[in-house]
């Protein structure tokens, strides 16, 4: 099946600092999502990016599917932002194959 | 209100008890899935369900049983718990609209198995 990758694995920021989290994976995919776990546990959809750009408010989204990738960018990032980021695809079949995420926390 | 809610929040039982964790949800998707996190990993799916008659195996279905009720109730069964099974359980519903395709999620059950 698909394989998701994540990196960093952690990512400790200072407030107000910029940062950008990287998904590969190794097969064509029709979904891409971002999510966002807060500290209490709760999973918060991001972006729906299975290509191109999108942006709301200090985060954006890029998919390059020809090359497998997906970025996410924060700016400015406050200490709401801490928490763990999923990326999630979805090639073609019934279902989403999770990576392990990205842990940030940002420092005030 | 939320759309997506789970009971118990928090459970603790003991290794060879039945336990059932519920999800109900108000969005009216016909999609839901049953998924676990354990510490420092991303999701794994258990069982998913395209509509009360259509219920799918997942990754990870072993020693775990579901019910779809209703489309707007979905369980998921540990009949004879264990250790290993201590985790977070999420359900979730998933709705394709217009050009979107998102997932919702409940707020999870913290399950311990002593």
């Amino acid at each position: 099946g698909i394989q998701v990758e994540q990196s960093p694995p952690d990512l400790i920021l200072q407030e107000g600092a910029n940062s950008t989290l990287r998904c590969n994976f190794s097969d064509s995919v029709n979904n891409l999502q971002w999510f966002h776990q807060n500290p209490w546990g709760q999973l918060i959809n991001l972006f729906y990016i299975p290509s191109g750009t999108k942006q709301n408010g200090r985060l954006s989204a890029t998919t390059v599917a020809t090359e497998r990738y997906s970025l996410l960018y924060i700016s400015s990032s406050q200490t709401t932002d801490s928490g763990v980021y999923f990326c999630a695809v979805d090639n073609y079949g019934q279902n989403f194959v999770f990576g392990p995420g990205t842990r940030l926390s940002v420092l005030p | 209100d939320a759309d997506v809610t789970q009971t118990p929040r928090n459970r603790i039982t003991k290794t060879g008890k039945r336990i059932m964790l519920e999800c109900s949800q108000t969005k009216g998707h016909d999609r839901m899935y049953w998924y676990r996190q354990d510490p420092g990993l991303g999701l794994r799916l258990i069982y998913y369900s395209f509509d009360v008659k259509d219920i799918n195996k997942g990754e990870i279905s072993d020693g775990y049983s579901v019910s779809r009720q209703a489309q707007a109730k979905f369980s998921l069964s540990l009949e004879s718990a264990i250790p290993n099974q201590t985790a977070l359980y999420f359900c979730a519903t998933r709705h394709r609209f217009g050009g979107t395709d998102t997932q919702y999620f409940g707020p999870g059950t913290r399950l311990t198995v002593l």
